[in-house]
């Protein structure tokens, strides 16, 4: 399998669960990135990771919490979140942070109830 | 602070006319690359041309160009023969090689019509 791929597609959780979205890159790149994509709003950069370490954090509720294990892998685990978060998380990767190009998933559509 | 502005919420295009989406920038780096992407309604970005700042020469991908007017911190795409495949958001970003962040623009939805 080639790209970046994002799992699952669709996501509806109630505002007490615990989820997680899995994102995993096939290119070889160095970095990897959190976006939220919200209707008639700009892409929010959430997290961004180099080398498995974080190097960015947009002030992000901690409600959000990454976890990059390896240069391959990147998690974003969901807890008690609000219906505000219901968004397009798109996961992205590029070949490291410093202004690259970058290669996105698919995303995932999340719906908090 | 770097920021991306496209004054252009929506855009149509006859099919096979050609179409140009505006877009402008302010950054205080000199090292630093312009995109420009696109989101079919199936949501799957794609990079569809990109400009490093240094070079003076107008990037181009087939039927996609940019005009790059970097005193005027400008960075426009044409799309010529425009195509029905063609309707989707389109973003524009920039990176900067200092910085690990890439702003996007809010995007202009381009429509075509046959």
């Amino acid at each position: 399998e080639t790209g970046v791929t994002q799992t699952p597609r669709h996501l509806v959780m109630g505002m007490t669960n615990k989820k997680s979205l899995k994102c995993e890159q096939h290119l070889g790149h160095n970095a990897m990135y959190w976006y939220k994509q919200s209707a008639k709003k700009p892409l929010e950069l959430m997290f961004v990771y180099s080398l498995e370490e974080r190097v960015e954090n947009n002030s992000v509720p901690s409600r959000f919490s990454p976890e990059c294990p390896n240069s391959s892998h990147l998690f974003l685990h969901l807890h008690t979140l609000q219906p505000e978060d219901s968004a397009l998380y798109l996961c992205a990767s590029s070949q490291d942070q410093r202004g690259y190009e970058q290669y996105f998933g698919p995303g995932t559509r999340l719906t908090v109830t | 602070a770097q920021t991306v502005t496209q004054s252009q919420p929506e855009m149509s295009v006859q099919e096979a006319e050609t179409v140009t989406l505006s877009c402008t920038y302010d950054t205080s780096e000199s090292d630093y690359y312009l995109f420009w992407y696109k989101q079919p309604p199936s949501r799957q970005m794609i990079l569809v041309i990109r400009q490093e700042a240094y070079k003076q020469q107008n990037a181009t991908e087939n039927r996609f160009s940019v005009n790059f007017q970097k005193a005027a911190k400008s960075f426009s795409l044409k799309i010529s023969d425009s195509q029905l495949g063609d309707a989707a958001m389109y973003f524009c970003a920039l990176g900067e090689r200092l910085n690990n962040d890439m702003r996007f623009g809010a995007g202009t939805r381009l429509t075509v019509k046959p």
